[in-house]
């Protein structure tokens, strides 16, 4: 089955640096990614999401880049804060026609923020 | 802003009781949806259901059951509670296309 997965466990940076989370996914028939935070004890926060028929979002201090040729989806926050540190995690939507179509959820990047 | 709130942050239960854990949405969604998080294992997906009185199984149905009788309300049911239940329970409220999360239920069976 379709599967949507992170390249790195964990990821430590620079307070002050900017980070780079990724995600590959396998579903080219995925219309639709989300980008979430999870901070410790807390329920899955949403940040950005990008429809497939984009290349790049922007946010607040985050942008999300979605590659299609090779499935490849990123996170990049500017100018990281200690607030940042959590787990990441992308998650996709296939298409599917009515119903419940549910997201597919990689197993998260934590990110860590050296002092 | 969306609002998904998940009755209890904590659980402790014994092996065998039966638990509920509730789930209310705030925004009319009719898309609700039940996963466990484990460590190395990510979001699983239990059951959801995309309108009153309708359910259908995720991934890891078995041990669970869920309940649908308002729109706003969904409830995971464990029959009998077990030690490999212990988890993080996560209720999601979906809207198109966007899912939003409660707090997370951090359920211990003992």
């Amino acid at each position: 089955g379709e599967s949507v997965g992170l390249h790195l466990p964990t990821l430590s940076v620079q307070e002050g640096d900017n980070s780079i989370i990724n995600c590959a996914y396998s579903n080219s028939a995925s219309d639709y990614f989300i980008w979430y935070k999870q901070e410790s004890g807390k329920g899955p926060q949403f940040i950005i999401d990008i429809r497939s028929n984009m290349d790049k979002r922007q946010g607040q201090r985050v942008t999300v880049l979605l590659n299609k040729t090779v499935k490849h989806l990123s996170l990049q926050i500017a100018a990281t804060q200690p607030g940042d540190s959590a787990v990441y995690f992308c998650a996709e939507k296939g298409y599917a026609g009515g119903g419940a179509d549910g997201l597919t959820f990689g197993k998260g990047t934590h990110l860590i923020i050296q002092p | 802003d969306v609002k998904v709130t998940q009755s209890s942050r904590y659980l402790v239960k014994r092996t065998g009781e039966k638990v509920f854990l509730e789930c209310v949405q705030d925004m009319d969604h009719e898309n609700m949806f039940w996963y466990r998080q484990d460590p190395g294992l990510g979001l699983r997906l239990i059951y959801f259901s995309y309108d009153v009185k309708m359910k259908e199984k995720g991934d890891i149905p078995e041990g669970y059951s869920v309940s649908r009788e308002k729109k706003e309300r969904f409830s995971l049911i464990l029959e009998s509670a077990s030690t490999n239940q212990t988890s993080m329970y996560l209720c999601a409220s979906r809207g198109r296309p966007e899912a939003f999360f409660g707090q997370g239920t951090r359920l211990t069976v003992v």
